[in-house]
Order: structure tokens, then C-alpha cells, then sequence
């Protein structure tokens, strides 16, 4: 079936520094591809979103290019902040009416 | 921009009581959908729910579940018999009807069964 696979975290960086959280799919069909950021005590918020092959979607910064060849979708950020600190889950909707998610990467951004 | 809304943020209730948590999905939107976050674990797919019925629904949403749009705005989803394992966040989201919309959520519920 369907799924999505996130790298574990919980990551903590300092801020300025680079960011990547690896995400890989596997879906059959053409999925659209999201990624969602839950802050502290809030509902999940659409980050950004690409929906075919070769498709980059960015938003605040970060940015997330489908890869079809490799199944990822990996999500980058060049020089994070504080305020960046959350949890991010990639997610995965297909044919049917279901979004996967996955289990979530928590990111802390250090002064 | 408009927002899904749910209430009670935080809705407190002991073993074997109902309870019912209310969303207000975005108004043109058709597809709905109750997702739940046990505390530091992943989201959770329970039912989707498009044209007033149930369209998909996964094991967790078992038959003390139910979902129910009672008029134009509302989309309720009801426990019957709370247990102490259904204390997780609850979320509500909608989507529009053009393929590959996203999910819009609302800030979630928090429900701790005693």
C-alpha cells in the first residue's frame, strides 16, 4: 500500500545552518507530494506541496523537489531559525480520498 | 483566509462516557476528514466523509465511532464509550473538490480520558 518514510529525529541545529529531513514514498500511480509543520500546541499547517515529477515546491524559504527516480521528497531549508523549531511531517496523497503522513521529524533550532 | 475551526481545544472525560468533538470544515469545501495524534506519536488517518456519507474509514474507527454533518457547517465526530487509550490530539481537516488540494486543519482537540 501506500506509505511514507521519514528520517527519524529529532534533529536540533543551530541557527543559520542547513537543513534536510529526508522523506521517500511509495505509492503507486502519480502521488502529490506535502509537507506539513505542526508548531508547539497548533494543527498541522500546509508547508508546501509539489504534485508531479521534477515539480519543486517552496514556501518560507524551504524547498522540496519531487523526485520520481528516487521516490523522495525531500524537504531543505539553507540557514534556519528559531523560529523554524517544529515538527515536520511529510505526506502523501494518491488515488482514493486518503493522505498518508509520516510519523514526523521534530526540528529545534538553537540560538 | 478562512480556517477549520474546532471546539472544545481541550475536552477532559471520564472511562465509558461520550463525547462528541466539533469541527467547522472551510464552507465550500466537500471532503471531510478526522485524523488523531496519540502524544508523541504520527497522525493517524480515522474517516473521511464526502456527500454525507462515510467514504473511507481505517481499523481504528471502529463502532464506537461515528461522524455526522447534522447541518450545513458542522462535522461531528463522536465517541460513545470513551477509553483511556483514545486520549490523543484529535484534528480535523477539509479539502476542496479540484484534485490535489490539499488538507486545511484545524488546531485540534485534546482529549484525556480519566
Amino acid at each position: 500500500g501506500d506509505s511514507v518514510t521519514q528520517m527519524e529525529g529529532p534533529v536540533t541545529l543551530s541557527e543559520e545552518a542547513f537543513l534536510t529531513i529526508n522523506c521517500t514514498y511509495t505509492a503507486t500511480g502519480y502521488p502529490s507530494l506535502f509537507w506539513y509543520v505542526q508548531y508547539p500546541g497548533e494543527g498541522l499547517q500546509l508547508l508546501l506541496k509539489a504534485t508531479k515529477a521534477d515539480d519543486k515546491g517552496s514556501n518560507k524559504g524551504f524547498e522540496a523537489t519531487y523526485r520520481k527516480e528516487t521516490t523522495s521528497f525531500h524537504l531543505e531549508k539553507g540557514s534556519v531559525q528559531v523560529s523554524d523549531s517544529a515538527v515536520y511531517f511529510c505526506a502523501l496523497w494518491s488515488t482514493g480520498n486518503q493522505f498518508y503522513f509520516g510519523t514526523g521529524t521534530s526540528l529545534t533550532v538553537i540560538p | 483566509e478562512p480556517e477549520v475551526t474546532q471546539t472544545p481545544s481541550h475536552q477532559v472525560t471520564q472511562m465509558g462516557q461520550e463525547v462528541i468533538l466539533r469541527c467547522v470544515p472551510i464552507s465550500n469545501h466537500l471532503y471531510f476528514y478526522w485524523y488523531r495524534q496519540i502524544l508523541g506519536q504520527k497522525v493517524e488517518f480515522l474517516v473521511s466523509f464526502y456527500n454525507n456519507e462515510i467514504s473511507e474509514k481505517s481499523e481504528i474507527f471502529d463502532d464506537q465511532f461515528s461522524v455526522e454533518r447534522p447541518d450545513g457547517s458542522n462535522f461531528t465526530l463522536k465517541i460513545r464509550s470513551t477509553k483511556l487509550e483514545d486520549s490523543a490530539m484529535y484534528f480535523c481537516a477539509s479539502r476542496g473538490d479540484r484534485n490535489n488540494s490539499p488538507l486545511h486543519f484545524g488546531n485540534g482537540t485534546r482529549l484525556t480520558v480519566t
